[in-house]
C-alpha cells in the first residue's frame, strides 16, 4: 500500500537555526497538510496545501513557517529560525480529494527537538 | 468550529477483555468522524471512519464503532482486546469549513497480561 514517507526521523537544531522537514506525499495524491503534536498533547493542524499554495492555516503557523513543493514529489515545512517550543513530531499527511468523507495518510512523523 | 473530547486519558485492559474508548463530538450537524491509531513512534494510521452510510462502522484489527447522534458520540470498540492493541487511539473529525482534522486529546490504551 502506498505510504507517505518523512525524512528525517528526527531532527536536532540548535535555537534559531532554520530547519526544512521532508514529505513524500503518496503520488496521486493532490492534497497535502502539516500537522504538530507537541509531547503529550494533541495532534495540531498547521497548514494544508493544494495547487501549489496554501488554502489553510492554522494560528500556529505563523511567519516562521512556510511550506513547498519544490517538485513533483516533495512537500516540505521550513521553519526559518526555530523556538524551544518548536519542539514537537511533525506529520506530513495527503489526499487524494478534499471531500470530508476522504481520510488523510499521516507518514511516521519527523520528531524535532530544539536545543 | 468543530471539537471532538475522549473522555479517559489513558483506559487499562485485560488482554481479552473487551476495548471501549470514547468520543464525542460537538456539532449540530452529524459530521464525518474518523478514528486513528498511533503506535509508538510510528504516525497515524486510520482504523475506521463514518461516513452516514451505516452507523456501526468496522474497521481494521477487529475494532468497530458506533454513531450515535442522539448521544453525539462515536465510541471505539474492541470485544476481546489483544496486546498488540497497545497504542495512542485518536478521535478526529473533519472541520466543517476546511480541509483540515480536528483531533481528540487521544487515550493512551495499555493492554495488561
Amino acid at each position: 500500500e502506498p505510504e507517505v514517507t518523512q525524512t528525517p526521523s528526527h531532527q536536532v537544531t540548535q535555537m534559531g537555526q532554520e530547519v526544512i522537514l521532508h514529505c513524500v506525499p503518496i503520488s496521486n495524491h493532490l492534497y497535502f497538510y502539516w500537522y504538530r503534536q507537541i509531547l503529550g498533547q494533541k495532534v495540531e493542524f498547521l497548514v494544508s496545501f493544494y495547487n501549489n499554495e496554501i488554502s489553510e492555516k492554522s494560528e500556529i503557523f505563523d511567519d516562521q513557517f512556510s511550506v513547498e513543493r519544490p517538485d513533483g514529489s516533495n512537500f516540505t515545512l521550513k521553519i526559518r529560525s526555530t523556538k524551544l517550543e518548536d519542539s514537537a513530531m511533525y506529520f506530513c499527511a495527503s489526499s487524494e480529494t478534499d471531500r470530508e468523507v476522504e481520510p488523510q495518510h499521516f507518514g511516521d512523523g519527523t520528531r524535532l527537538s530544539i536545543l | 468550529a468543530q471539537s471532538v473530547t475522549q473522555l479517559g486519558s489513558h483506559v487499562s485492559v485485560s488482554e481479552g477483555a473487551l476495548v471501549l474508548l470514547r468520543c464525542n463530538y460537538s456539532s449540530s450537524v452529524p459530521p464525518y468522524l474518523f478514528w486513528y491509531v498511533q503506535y509508538p513512534n510510528q504516525g497515524l494510521q486510520l482504523l475506521l471512519k463514518y461516513t452516514s452510510a451505516a452507523t456501526l462502522v468496522k474497521g481494521i484489527n477487529g475494532f468497530e464503532a458506533e454513531f450515535k447522534k442522539s448521544e453525539t458520540s462515536f465510541h471505539l470498540t474492541k470485544p476481546s482486546a489483544h496486546m498488540s492493541d497497545a497504542a495512542e487511539y485518536f478521535c478526529a473529525v473533519r472541520d466543517n469549513y476546511g480541509q483540515n482534522f480536528v483531533f481528540g486529546p487521544g487515550t493512551r490504551l495499555s493492554v495488561l497480561p
